[in-house]
């Protein structure tokens, strides 16, 4: 079965300081891959996604960047964090060109800038 | 870019009550995921719409997919305690360079009061 695994649960960094999160997924191959911020609790804003390695689609103008080094590992990176940057940063995944599933996301990071 | 609309934003009701919370579009939408999301968890796929005028059940859970396919709602009977979350509904692109991106509503926080 497919799993999705986030690391770390909960980071407290400084404003400017780097970030690194890291998503791997496990059991698919070639999946789409997504990074989503969620601030307060509410909607979800696509910040990244990728349909392979090396290929990565920026939603928004940000203070972010994404990688995807291998088929099934993306990472969310910024060289120095902004009090704005805190925020629930989810992982998910898709099947390539699959109509009929969801995504599955991952359990999330809970960034606090201070 | 596409939005969806998704009201009402909260909702509490006594247990054993119904919800309803609806998405809305301005333009058609492609397909609709809906998704729920647990206090302090991740948004956890439910189910996925495609034709228009569609209706699925899950349990105490009501789906539709409206006939012009601008709107669905999810209605849930006789709540229960369980049910707490956030409720979100997801527009999925279908065609194009952004094949699965999904765009969120904003969700709708129900509290099921005992």
């Amino acid at each position: 079965s497919q799993t999705i695994h986030q690391w770390p649960a909960t980071l407290v960094q400084p404003v400017g300081s780097p970030l690194s999160l890291e998503c791997t997924v496990e059991g698919t191959s070639n999946p789409n891959l997504y990074w989503y911020r969620q601030a307060a609790g509410r909607g979800l804003q696509l910040l990244f996604y990728s349909v392979g390695i090396g290929q990565i689609s920026s939603e928004v103008p940000q203070n972010l960047s994404a990688s995807r080094p291998q088929d099934r590992q993306f990472i969310l990176s910024s060289k120095k964090l902004l009090l704005s940057d805190s925020g629930f940063y989810l992982c998910a995944w898709s099947r390539d060109r699959g109509r009929d599933y969801g995504y599955t996301f991952g359990s999330g990071t809970r960034l606090t800038v201070v | 870019g596409q939005q969806v609309m998704q009201i009402p934003q909260y909702q509490h009701v006594q247990e054993g009550e119904d919800f309803t919370t609806y998405c809305n579009s301005s333009t058609t939408l492609s397909n609709i995921q809906w998704y729920k999301q647990r206090p302090g968890g991740h948004p956890v796929f439910l189910i996925q719409l495609v034709k228009s005028g569609e209706v699925k059940k899950q349990k105490r859970l009501t789906f539709q997919f409206g006939e012009a396919k601008k709107n669905s709602s999810l209605h849930i009977t006789a709540t229960q305690t369980t049910d707490v979350g956030t409720y979100f509904c997801a527009d999925r692109v279908l065609g194009g360079t952004s094949y699965g991106k999904l765009t969120f509503g904003q969700g709708t926080i129900l509290t099921v009061h005992p």
